[in-house]
């Protein structure tokens, strides 16, 4: 079955250290790929996106993300963390194709310690 | 730019009342959804319209309606609330024929029927 899974949860870093999240998909063809960030109380917010070419994608706020074919996924990365990136991040996809709706995976709330 | 706007922002329903959503966007989009989240299973899609005239059930459609008069403006009714419609909603929209689907985010509506 087509799925997007984020397998962490929550995820605790303290400010200023690495900071990797993982997206995990199954899907026939490469979909699509988005992350999202929404901070609390607030909608989402696109932090960066891969359609095709380059498997390292920039996104805004510093956040990086790298596609790997290989192994089906699209985790997102920062090498510094900031207090203000506490925040529940999203990975999400849109087939290719017809049907064109995005799916979100469940989510991973960021703490980031002082 | 507004982007898309939500109202309200929050409510407090009683369980068999009835009530509107709604969703204003001022980017000529020929697409808007409606999304709710609850904790632990991310983004579900509710309903979705490509265009304005038409609309599609999503993948937790029972118990909500849409419609789609024109462009901008895709309100959400529930006609006889239950408690486990209590939960955080999304309205977004998106230009469809653009490549990948990117989708903008309201700011969501906190809705709890008791």
């Amino acid at each position: 079955a087509q799925s997007v899974t984020q397998p962490d949860i929550h995820i605790t870093v303290s400010e200023g250290a690495s900071l990797e999240l993982r997206c995990n998909y199954s899907y026939g063809a490469t979909p699509y790929l988005f992350w999202y960030v929404q901070s609390p109380g607030q909608g989402l917010q696109l932090l960066l996106k891969y359609f095709s070419g380059d498997t390292l994608v920039q996104g805004i706020k510093g956040f990086e993300a790298e596609f790997k074919r290989s192994q089906s996924s699209f985790n997102l990365r920062k090498p510094s963390v900031h207090w203000s990136d506490a925040a529940e991040y999203f990975c999400a996809v849109v087939p290719r194709g017809s049907a064109r709706q995005l799916t979100f995976g469940s989510g991973t709330q960021l703490t980031v310690l002082p | 730019t507004a982007g898309i706007t939500q109202a309200p922002t929050s409510q407090i329903l009683a369980a068999g009342r009835s009530m509107t959503l709604r969703c204003t966007q001022d980017m000529r989009h020929n697409a808007m959804y409606w999304y709710r989240q609850d904790l632990g299973l991310g983004l579900r899609l509710i309903h979705y319209s490509n265009t304005a005239g038409t609309t599609g059930k999503g993948e937790v459609p029972d118990g909500y309606s849409v419609s789609r008069a024109n462009t901008d403006d895709f309100p959400l009714t529930l006609a006889s609330a239950v408690p486990s419609q209590t939960s955080v909603y999304f309205c977004a929209s998106s230009d469809s024929g653009t490549r990948g689907n990117e989708q903008f985010f309201g700011p969501g509506t906190r809705l709890t029927v008791l």
